[in-house]
């Protein structure tokens, strides 16, 4: 059975830092892409970070880019998030989402989508 | 840009069935999508993969209630025989080059 479980969410300062992790179980860690969701308050899902099997790629989406860091280590089974210069608006619930697969080349060909997702850890900013 | 267009909310009855939309922009018409359910407090759970010429493949253990179509640009999620547990938030995603999109949900809501 697959499962993630996400841990690290707190309440945080603006400017702060805070690392989010997702424990995953169930299949064959170092073979599936990865990605981190998140859900602001009366929001919906916003992408936020992807991570290929080796770790050797990796995406952000604009609104992160240079603040937040994704990483894994496929010994553990774990995939991280890094999150730096925390404002207001990255106030979220944060998911932790696998792939069918992990893109060759670069190519997310037919793995693009997330097939199993985890409960979510709360990341709160505010002064 | 790459946008999923998707209605705030529906509602329909128990025991009926519903059809939600999402729309893709002009210019991605042969973008599949996937669909995705949130119930309240809970994470995420994946739906259905659903290609521009209508094949797809659902995720694990999700029922035959549930099925997809597409025309278009617009991509549809199908329930059937509602449930109460079908009370959800639902979003499409799509995928650009190097980028992930969602669409902005719809709230379900089983009367």
């Amino acid at each position: 059975e697959v499962q993630l479980l996400e841990s690290g969410g707190d309440l945080v300062q603006p400017g702060g830092s805070l690392r989010l992790s997702c424990a995953a179980s169930g299949f064959s860690f170092n073979n599936f892409g990865m990605s981190w969701v998140r859900r602001a308050p009366g929001k919906g899902l916003e992408w936020v970070s992807s991570i290929s099997g080796s770790g050797a790629d990796t995406y952000y989406a604009d609104s992160v880019k240079g603040r937040f860091t994704i990483s894994r280590d496929n010994s553990k089974n774990t995939v991280d998030l890094q999150m730096n210069s925390l404002r207001a608006e990255d106030t979220a619930v944060y998911y932790c989402a696998k792939h069918p697969g992990t893109p060759r080349n670069n190519l997310w060909s037919g793995i693009w989508y997330s097939d199993y997702w985890g409960q979510g850890t709360l990341v709160s900013v505010s002064s | 840009q790459l946008v999923l267009t998707q209605s705030p909310s529906a509602s329909a009855s128990l025991g009926a069935s519903v059809k939600l939309t999402c729309t893709l922009s002009s210019g991605h018409i042969n973008y599949a999508i996937a669909w995705h359910q949130q119930q309240p407090e809970k994470g995420p759970r994946f739906l259905i993969k659903l290609n521009s010429d209508g094949s797809h493949n659902k995720g694990d253990g999700i029922p035959d209630r549930f099925s997809g179509a597409s025309s278009g640009t617009e991509r549809y999620l199908s329930i059937s025989s509602l449930q109460s547990e079908d009370e959800a938030d639902y979003f499409c995603q799509t995928y650009g080059p190097d980028i992930w999109v969602f669409g902005g949900g719809t709230k379900l809501t089983v009367l």
